[in-house]
């Protein structure tokens, strides 16, 4: 069975450091890997995927994530932060080949950006 | 360009009492989701529909039933509602089944009391 693991529910950062939301993964196989984002009182938007190709995936927003396959992990980051990027964030994975509806989400990191 | 909307935003059910969701895209997708939303869960699929005419369970389709209506509109029903069935609702498209990205409502927030 595939899982994600999102390890911090929380994550605080001051605006203009960089953040890492931190997302760990197990599937069978190679994995199509996914970040998506929920403003308050929205349904989530797309942020960034990975397929396969470059391990460095550009997303919207300026957000970039890392694939690692050897520590099956798939970080988001971002090099300086700002406050209306204040959402909680969903790390997703599916095996490759797979199909929308075998995504399986994580459970969600709350990042607060700081004045 | 209004994507998937949702319909109602909140409800409030009491047990036992039954209840329709609506959503609606308007990209063209064949796909469509529903999925339910509980804190520190994730989200976890309720039932999709591949394509028009076309419907199936996900992980947690107990106490639900779809209707995929046409290519735009998908449904939710919920016969009998329990307390448990308490959660977000998001109803999600995409253009095909393969590794697409998802679209998503703007939820239905349902208290079953």
């Amino acid at each position: 069975a595939q899982s994600v693991a999102q390890p911090e529910d929380q994550v605080n950062v001051a605006e203009g450091n960089p953040l890492t939301v931190k997302c760990t993964y197990s599937v069978s196989g190679n994995p199509y890997l996914f970040w998506y984002v929920q403003y308050p009182n929205r349904g989530l938007q797309f942020l960034l995927k990975y397929i396969t190709g470059d391990n460095l995936v550009k997303g919207s927003y300026g957000f970039e994530a890392e694939f690692n396959k050897s520590q099956t992990s798939f970080h988001l980051k971002k090099p300086s932060a700002l406050v209306s990027d204040s959402a909680l964030y969903f790390c997703a994975v599916t095996k490759g080949g797979g199909s929308a509806r075998q995504l399986t989400f994580g459970s969600g990191t709350q990042l607060t950006v700081l004045p | 360009n209004a994507g998937v909307t949702q319909t109602p935003k909140f409800q409030v059910l009491k047990t036992g009492q039954s209840m329709t969701l609506q959503c609606a895209q308007d990209m063209n997708h064949n796909s469509m989701y529903w999925y339910r939303q509980d804190p520190g869960m994730g989200l976890r699929l309720i039932y999709y529909s591949a394509s028009e005419g076309t419907t199936d369970k996900g992980e947690v389709p107990n106490g639900y039933n779809v209707s995929r209506l046409n290519k735009r509109e998908f449904s939710l029903r919920l016969e009998s509602a329990a307390p448990s069935q308490t959660s977000v609702y998001f109803c999600a498209s995409s253009e095909t089944q393969a590794r697409e990205k998802l679209f998503f409502g703007s939820g239905t927030q349902l208290s079953v009391l």
